[in-house]
Parts: structure tokens; C-alpha cells; sequence
């Protein structure tokens, strides 16, 4: 069946540092893909998306491009900020369009 | 605008009792879901719905029910509260259109001693 794996966290990385946040999926057909970021005690936002092969999604600083070739989705910024310390979950929704599957999360901190 | 509304926030609960965590959402969306979130393994769907009066199963459903009458309303109910079933519960929809991203409420976080 469909699948996401990411990198397992915590991740800590300085302020102003470079992240980057590696995901890969196994899925059949075409699906779309997703960076979603959880801050505490929330429930999960939509970061960004990619809908279809060498898509680039981007907000807040943060990118992902949709790699068909490689079945990857890495998320990087180049500058992080203490205000980017969250949970960030990387997810596909199959071509069917009902159910999306979700890696397990990666936690980052970000120290001034 | 609410967006989707989760209720309680926290509960807990002892072994064998029962409840209902309430998601009610106000943008018309057609689907609804509801996920648990546990450390290491990401959030796993237990039900979904497409739609009013139709319902499915979703990777992890046992223990769990889940009706959904209107659109806007749709509630899960835990029969017989085990430990196992200690967790964040998140209720998310969406208008179930290609490539649209779940809506999510802030969560119920559930106890069970």
C-alpha cells in the first residue's frame, strides 16, 4: 500500500542555520503531496503542497520539490528561526483523493 | 470563522467506560476523518467519512465508531475505553476535491487508567 518515511527526528539545528527534512513515499498512480507543521498544543497546518512531478511548492521561506524519479519530497529552508521549532509531517493523498497517509514526524528545535 | 471545533480538549477516562469526542466543521466540506497521533508513528486514520450517511474504515478502526448524519457533524465514539487507546485524536476535513489538504481542529487528547 501507499507509504511516507521521513527522517527520523529530533533535529536541532542553530538559528539562521540550513534545514533540510528528507521524505520519500511509495505510492501507485499520481498523488499529490504535502508538508503539513504542527506547533504545541495545535492541531496540524498545511505548510505546502505539490500536485504533480517536478512541482515546487513553497511558503514561509520554506521548499519542496516533487522528484517522480526519486519518490521524494524534501523539505529545506535556508534560514531558520526559533519560530520554526514544530513538528513537520510530510504526506501524500492518493490518486483517489479520500485518504491521506502521513509519515511519522520529524521534531525540530531551533536554538538562538 | 471556526474552521473544525474539537470537544473535550482533554479527557480521561478509566478501563471500560465510554464517551464520544465531538468534531463539528462549518465549511461545508464533504469529507471528514479522524486520526489518533502516537510518539514515532505519525497519525494513522481510524475512520472517514465521504459524506453524509456513508462511513468507512480506515487503517485502525477497532474499538472505535463513527456516524455521521450531517454534514457538518461527525463524532467518534469509543465503546469500551481500553489503555491502548490513550492518544491525541485529531478530526480534520476537506472538500474532497483533487489535490485539496486537510483541515485540521486542535485535537483531544484522551487518557484511559
Amino acid at each position: 500500500g501507499d507509504s511516507v518515511t521521513q527522517m527520523e527526528g529530533p533535529v536541532t539545528l542553530s538559528e539562521e542555520a540550513f534545514l533540510t527534512i528528507n521524505c520519500t513515499y511509495t505510492a501507485t498512480g499520481y498523488p499529490s503531496l504535502f508538508w503539513y507543521v504542527q506547533y504545541p498544543g495545535e492541531g496540524l497546518q498545511l505548510l505546502l503542497k505539490a500536485t504533480k512531478a517536478d512541482d515546487k511548492g513553497s511558503n514561509k521561506g520554506f521548499e519542496a520539490t516533487y522528484r517522480k524519479e526519486t519518490t521524494s519530497f524534501h523539505l529545506e529552508k535556508g534560514s531558520v528561526q526559533v519560530s520554526d521549532s514544530a513538528v513537520y509531517f510530510c504526506a501524500l493523498l492518493n490518486t483517489g483523493g479520500f485518504k491521506t497517509i502521513f509519515g511519522a514526524g520529524t521534531r525540530l528545535f531551533v536554538k538562538a | 470563522n471556526a474552521g473544525v471545533t474539537q470537544t473535550p480538549k482533554f479527557q480521561v477516562l478509566k478501563t471500560g467506560q465510554s464517551m464520544t469526542l465531538q468534531c463539528a466543521q462549518d465549511m461545508n466540506h464533504e469529507y471528514m476523518s479522524w486520526y489518533r497521533q502516537d510518539p514515532g508513528m505519525g497519525l494513522r486514520l481510524i475512520h472517514y467519512s465521504v459524506g453524509a450517511g456513508i462511513t468507512d474504515q480506515g487503517e485502525v478502526p477497532n474499538g472505535y465508531n463513527v456516524s455521521r448524519s450531517t454534514t457538518e457533524d461527525f463524532p467518534l465514539r469509543l465503546l469500551s475505553a481500553a489503555p491502548s487507546q490513550t492518544s491525541v485524536y485529531f478530526c480534520a476535513s476537506t472538500p474532497g476535491t483533487a489535490n485539496s489538504p486537510l483541515h485540521f481542529g486542535n485535537g483531544t487528547r484522551l487518557t484511559v487508567t
